[in-house]
């Protein structure tokens, strides 16, 4: 089994509905990620989670929230959805910031 | 301003030959260098880390090598095999800021 599951894995959706992309870990890990990938930009941080009662914002935090329900769960909401946040979001977690990040499959999203 | 950059978005190599993919840097303060690999419809995977105490690290047929004057690192692969054909994602942390920053990426395509 995945050490870090997401889903769904694909989701179309429509401008102005709110949907939430979910994650969890069985590795364990204090630390949980959002990051989003766009075409030519890499992975960019959206939101950061050292434990269940810290949660922090990334590089490109607006338009979007977080949920860190329990230590294994990590989940990400696009209150309003728009056409820009297409694209393929990934959730990680790591033991601290200078150890590996063990990253989910991925979710591909398409806001129409 | 991009902080961490992947100026080849795509390389291509025989079968056999060295891959030789690049890295640069701006922030002095980066003391950990990380490369992801990732294959479609996968999340990226952990490959190879050198801190920047090192100048290289090796582990198998990957190398890294850490300049740290030109701000500059690469992973080699030798000999490169078709099953290497992914996008390969370098990143960077240090220890004040508790994030990784990734590059966009290179694709590398290993011809047989």
């Amino acid at each position: 089994d995945a050490d870090v599951t997401q889903t769904p894995r694909n989701r179309i959706t429509k401008t102005g509905k709110r949907i939430m992309l979910e994650c969890s870990q069985t590795k364990g890990h204090d630390r949980m990620y959002w990051y989003r990938q766009d075409p030519g930009l890499g992975l960019r941080l959206i939101y950061y989670s050292f434990d269940v009662k810290d949660i922090n914002k990334g590089e490109i935090s607006d338009g979007y929230s977080v949920s860190r329900q329990a230590q294994a769960k990590f989940s990400l909401s696009l209150e309003s959805a728009i056409p820009n946040q297409t694209a393929l979001y990934f959730c990680a977690t790591s033991i601290n910031s200078q150890e590996t990040q063990y990253f989910g499959p991925g979710t591909r999203l398409l806001v129409l | 301003d991009q902080q961490v950059k992947q100026n080849s978005p795509s390389l291509s190599v025989q079968e056999g030959r060295i891959s030789i993919l690049n890295c640069d840097y701006t922030n002095s303060m980066f003391d950990y260098f990380l490369w992801y690999k990732k294959y479609p419809a996968e999340g990226p995977t952990f490959l190879i880390s050198i801190s920047s105490i090192k100048d290289k690290n090796e582990d198998g047929r990957f190398t890294v090598f850490l300049n740290k004057s030109a701000k500059h690192l690469s992973l080699h692969i030798v000999p490169s095999q078709p099953g290497d054909s992914a996008v390969y994602f370098c990143a960077a942390s240090d220890d004040s800021s508790y994030k990784l920053i990734f590059g966009s990426g290179t694709r590398l395509l290993v011809r047989p």
